[in-house]
């Protein structure tokens, strides 16, 4: 079993709908998560934490579950300039390193 | 502005020869990892360093070495390369954190390396 696993996609979405996607991870154990972006061709960088309680940053929404091992984004009134892949990243055994998911890509068409 | 740079953005190597990527960061990070991405497998790490001259194996070490002679260059070799390995190999550095927690990773453009 893979440590961290997401729905590949795409989506596609018009712009101003809403999105949401998860992931799952293999340890229970694990205390921390992140949601990584990574546009065409470029390299990840960091979109959010994800925090016990759940957090907002702007259009963007991120849950976990601890009692299922899964995360989640949320996506809301989508942009155009939000079509890219979206990484679920979590440090598996708490230690340097991190464990990333493949992906998912979302398409936001006009 | 943070900012980590790899040494080629596109690669083409021939199978069997040696194959160095190189690594650099402005940040003064202690951590610096080695990952190859690969479509539906996603990064996988191959190595790490959290400090000069120190290195541990990630999950995909298997025909790849490091160097890590200055707290800002962080070099992968090839000893020989093979056509399994053609692949986006990304770099990336962070901070150092105590144990069990966790800063930003910040990655490098990425090298496309393609094996002939």
């Amino acid at each position: 079993r893979k440590e961290v696993e997401q729905d590949p996609g795409p989506f596609n979405v018009p712009e101003g709908a809403t999105v949401a996607f998860n992931c799952t991870y293999s340890n229970s154990a694990s205390q921390s998560f992140f949601w990584y972006r990574q546009d065409c061709r470029k390299e990840p960088k960091l979109l959010m934490s994800v925090y016990s309680s759940g957090n907002e940053d702007g259009r963007f929404t991120a849950q976990l579950n601890r009692a299922s091992q899964y995360i989640s984004l949320l996506i809301r009134d989508s942009k155009l300039s939000d079509s890219a892949t979206y990484l679920c990243v979590v440090n598996i055994r708490n230690d340097y390193k991190l464990s990333f998911g493949a992906g998912t890509t979302v398409t936001v068409r006009a | 502005d943070v900012k980590v740079t790899q040494s080629s953005r596109y690669l083409v190597k021939r199978t069997g020869e040696k194959v160095f990527l190189e690594c650099v960061q402005d940040m003064d990070h202690e951590n610096m990892f080695w990952y190859r991405q690969d479509p539906g497998l996603g990064l996988r790490l191959i190595y790490f360093s959290y400090d000069v001259k120190m290195k541990e194996k990630g999950d995909i070490p298997e025909g790849y070495s490091v160097s890590r002679e200055k707290k800002e260059r962080f070099s992968l070799i090839l000893e020989s390369a093979s056509t399994n390995q053609t692949s986006m190999y990304l770099c990336a550095s962070s901070s150092r954190t105590g144990l069990g927690s966790y800063n930003e990773q910040f990655f490098g453009p990425g090298t496309r390396l393609t094996v002939l």
